[in-house]
């Protein structure tokens, strides 16, 4: 079966510090991978995805994430946190196989920085 | 400027009532999604349009029904709204290589 998978319920760090928010996936073919940021009583807003080339893919708002075919995870990291970075983090995978566009969402990450 | 536009933001209804959400996209894209969202879950899937070829997944219930009259704008009916149903609703659009949100409509069933 297609699933993302996302470890932590809950990430905290301190402001200033890295961070990372893992995923992995198990998927079919070549997947496409994506993280998505969402803030209280918002849409999802699209951080940065992987498709292919590059391993290590840069985003939004200083976000970064490295794909690692070997360990079929994706995570996601920042060098130095800040306070506004606090929110609920989503990895989403499309099978590459798929000829629709439905993607798989993992459960879901809540990052808390402190200042 | 807003690329996926849903109104309303907040939407209160009763038990029983029907309720209509709408989205609209500036993308021009053929395809559209409708997720329902509850309390910090991951979105799941209802529907989807490409272009007007429906696509209903096997577990949403009958209840939700969805119309798009045009590729910008894309209607999601809940014909007797449940207690169970009060959610996010979240409207996306967009192709292959990524999925563009809408702002979410949260639904208050009283």
């Amino acid at each position: 079966a297609q699933s993302v998978a996302q470890p932590e319920d809950q990430v905290n760090v301190a402001e200033g510090n890295p961070l990372t928010v893992k995923c992995t996936y198990s998927v079919s073919g070549n997947p496409y991978l994506f993280w998505y940021v969402q803030y209280p009583n918002r849409g999802l807003q699209f951080l940065l995805k992987y498709i292919t080339g590059d391993n290590l893919v840069k985003g939004s708002y200083g976000f970064e994430a490295e794909f690692n075919k070997s360990q079929t995870s994706f995570h996601l990291k920042k060098p130095s946190a800040l306070v506004s970075d606090s929110a609920l983090y989503f990895c989403a995978v499309r099978p590459g196989y798929s000829s629709a566009s439905k993607i798989i969402f993992g459960s879901g990450t809540r990052l808390s920085i402190r200042p | 400027d807003a690329m996926v536009i849903q109104n309303p933001r907040y939407q209160v209804t009763q038990f029983g009532k029907p309720v209509t959400l709408s989205c609209s996209q500036t993308l021009n894209h053929n395809v559209m999604y409708w997720y329902q969202q509850k309390s910090s879950q991951a979105p799941k899937l209802l529907f989807h349009y490409y272009d007007k070829d429906f696509n209903n997944e096997a577990d949403t219930p009958d209840n939700f029904q969805s119309r798009r009259p045009n590729t910008s704008f894309c209607f999601l009916d809940i014909r007797s709204p449940g207690l169970g149903d009060a959610a996010m609703y979240l409207c996306a659009t967009g192709g292959r290589d990524t999925q563009y949100f809408g702002p979410g409509t949260r639904l208050t069933v009283l």
